[in-house]
């Protein structure tokens, strides 16, 4: 299994709702990543989880929560977002967080509308 | 201050021509990755360099790593609607950074 798979693949949600999107992977990959990309800009990194530990955390807001359950899954809890939160959000996975040499595997991703 | 600068940014051209994407910086990477992105899809890795002076081929793609492995270079031979995207540079150094992009449009 070569993949990382995303759920959902929309999602439309008031800015009272609380959802969560879905990463999952089986290429024994223990660095996973969430991205957040606009239209036709490039990705920005939002978390880094490193071994199921949050690594990095790019300064984002607290209504943007991150989860690891196990070394295969990576959630985003999303609460009380705003419209210009609404974009593509990609979750990425590598063979560790220094291995970077050849690249990430990326999810189709999840089209995020925010009403 | 984006470490990785593509150019051009937009770019528009006729089935059958040919383009070059640019993705240079001031920096030094270990490896730098070639990703196309179609709308509502994840990028998708096209090519890995690693060496400087590297040329790798995939089918009408040609990719060149610079010798000093600060720049990268990407060449399209007769241009297909199939290749419309969006083509993203990406550099690891102690962490992995994006270039800006370059959108591709190819007409029909």
């Amino acid at each position: 299994d070569t993949e990382v798979t995303q759920t959902p693949k929309h999602l439309v949600m008031g800015m009272t709702n609380k959802k969560s999107l879905k990463c999952e992977q089986h290429m024994g990959h223990r660095a996973m990543y969430w991205y957040k990309q606009k239209a036709k800009k490039p990705p920005e990194l939002m978390f880094v989880y490193s071994y199921e530990k949050l690594s990095i955390n790019e300064s984002v807001p607290s209504r943007f929560s991150p989860e690891c359950p196990n070394s295969s899954l990576l959630n985003l809890h999303l609460h009380a977002l705003q419209p210009e939160d609404s974009a593509l959000y990609l979750c990425a996975s590598s063979q560790a967080q220094g291995a970077l040499t050849y690249g990430y595997t990326f999810g189709s991703g999840t089209r995020l509308t925010v009403v | 201050t984006q470490l990785l600068e593509q150019s051009p940014q937009f770019l528009s051209i006729q089935e059958g021509e040919n383009l070059t994407v640019y993705c240079n910086s001031s920096s030094v990477f270990s490896s730098l990755q070639w990703y196309r992105q179609e709308p509502g899809e994840g990028p998708v890795l096209l090519v890995t360099v690693v060496t400087g002076g590297e040329v790798k081929k995939l089918k009408r793609l040609t990719f060149q790593f610079g010798d000093a492995r600060k720049d990268s270079s990407l060449h399209i031979t007769a241009a297909q609607p199939g290749d419309t995207g969006l083509y993203l540079c990406a550099g690891a150094r102690n962490q992995f950074y994006f270039g800006t992009g370059t959108s591709l449009t190819v007409i029909p």
